[in-house]
């Protein structure tokens, strides 16, 4: 079965600094997706970046971006020059190519901002 | 409007009462989730819809049930809650395009507590 670990259950970072999210994950498929999601104090879940096994390019979105590692099953979220709105709960989510997409989500890292 | 809405927002019941909690979604998606938010744990499947004829079950669908009315609405029932599904649920619609997985998208939860 798939699963999905986020090790650092907290993380603190000062403003305008950048931070790394670690996600490991196991899965004997090779064609999945990864992602990650963010949950402010609000608790909407938000998808931050997501990224296809197939494809070697780390996805980048504005701040973030991932360092996906296949063969070493990684897939870490470095958020640069971080913000007061980037303090939320992060979590690694991965879902399989196929019919039944389920996701399945890592426990989540808390991530606070330091002014 | 919010293109996935969830209702109640919170609810707070006793244990042994029967808890029914909506989803509806603007979005035209076909296939619609329901998770279960615990501190510390992630966002684990409860159940999952394909379609209104297509309903299964997920990673943690003991004692919950969901009827699927429309293509727009996903319920989430609850016959006789106890105070270990205390929760924040939420649900999640996506769709498919052949290969290409478009993203989940959630509602912004329901914050359920059973005393």
């Amino acid at each position: 079965a798939q699963t999905v670990t986020q090790s650092q259950p907290e993380m603190s970072v000062q403003e305008a600094e950048t931070v790394t999210l670690s996600c490991t994950y196991d899965t004997s498929e090779s064609d999945y997706y990864l992602f990650w999601y963010k949950q402010p104090p609000s608790r909407q879940m938000i998808l931050v970046i997501r990224q296809e096994a197939y494809k070697q390019q780390n996805a980048t979105e504005n701040r973030f971006s991932v360092n996906f590692q296949k063969a070493a099953k990684s897939f870490s979220l470095k958020i640069s020059d971080s913000q007061l709105g980037d303090a939320a709960m992060y979590f690694c989510a991965y879902r399989r190519v196929n019919r039944d997409d389920k996701i399945i989500f890592g426990k989540g890292t808390r991530l606070h901002i330091l002014p | 409007d919010a293109d996935v809405t969830q209702t109640p927002r919170n609810r707070i019941t006793k244990t042994g009462k029967r808890i029914m909690l909506e989803c509806s979604q603007t979005k035209g998606h076909d296939r619609m989730y329901w998770y279960r938010q615990d501190p510390g744990l992630g966002l684990r499947l409860i159940y999952y819809s394909f379609d209104v004829k297509d309903i299964n079950k997920g990673e943690i669908s003991d004692g919950y049930s969901v009827s699927r009315q429309a293509q727009a609405k996903f319920s989430l029932s609850l016959e006789s809650a106890i105070p270990n599904q205390t929760a924040l649920y939420f649900c999640a619609t996506s769709s498919v395009s052949g290969r290409t997985y478009n993203e989940q998208f959630f509602g912004p939860g329901t914050r359920l507590t059973v005393l």
